[in-house]
């Protein structure tokens, strides 16, 4: 067990819905990582949040979103959902803010079906 | 082209078999992380490597900077090791020196008793 917990496991949902996907972090943690993982594209970085404030933007879409919260816990909100959206998406947490000198912990991942 | 580039994609060793999983990578880097991906889903960070060699218990990560090269080696590999093994690496700070992980495609690994 990480300590990151994501929530939910699975989602299914149809096309130009939103859904909003939730991460707690490990306890101490301050910096919060969102990937997606796809067939195709594999595993991409979208964005990173650290101490309350957006730290780096990776391949997020406009429809996508994200923000962290005071007690540290961040949500990711997928909106005018498309097909090729459907990927698991991870969280993943860090001490620090640059995992150039620290360690990643990940959740278990939210598995996405738009149909 | 991609920017880490890992193989072999596939692997399939017998039981007891010493493995080699290697990973290129073609951008300065800060660091390099080799994360294990189970059947299920879950993803853990196995190493974090800045230079040198990194050993805890059957699994060692070693990383030539100078060659832009990192290998993940299993020694007594069981068949509970079966999984999808990925490079990613951090590249070098610019700026507020903020960035997520830049990952490889994995290397998928199966171990037969």
């Amino acid at each position: 067990d990480s300590g990151v917990t994501q929530t939910p496991k699975h989602l299914i949902t149809a096309t130009g819905q939103r859904v909003t996907l939730r991460c707690s972090p490990r306890s101490g943690d301050l910096s919060v990582y969102w990937y997606q993982q796809s067939l195709d594209q594999g595993l991409q970085f979208l964005i990173q949040y650290y101490n309350g404030e957006e730290r780096a933007k990776g391949n997020i879409l406009e429809r996508f979103s994200a923000q962290q919260f005071p007690d540290l816990h961040s949500e990711l909100n997928l909106s005018s959902l498309e097909l090729g959206d459907s990927a698991l998406y991870f969280c993943a947490s860090s001490e620090q803010p640059w995992l150039g000198n620290t360690e990643a912990f990940f959740g278990q991942g939210t598995r996405l079906t738009v149909v | 082209k991609n920017e880490v580039e890992q193989s072999p994609q596939n692997l399939t060793a017998q039981e007891g078999e010493f493995i080699t999983i290697n990973c290129s990578y073609s951008v300065g880097i800060s660091a390099l992380h080799w994360l294990q991906q189970h059947p299920g889903g879950g993803i853990v960070s196995l190493f974090m490597l800045s230079s040198g060699k990194k050993k805890h218990g059957r699994l060692i990560a070693t990383i030539n900077i100078q060659e832009k090269h990192s290998s993940l080696h299993i020694t007594a590999s069981h068949p509970r090791d079966s999984a999808v093994y990925i490079c990613a690496v951090i590249r070098e700070a610019t700026g507020g020196g903020a960035d997520g992980l830049t990952f490889g495609k994995g290397t998928h690994l199966i171990i037969q008793p």
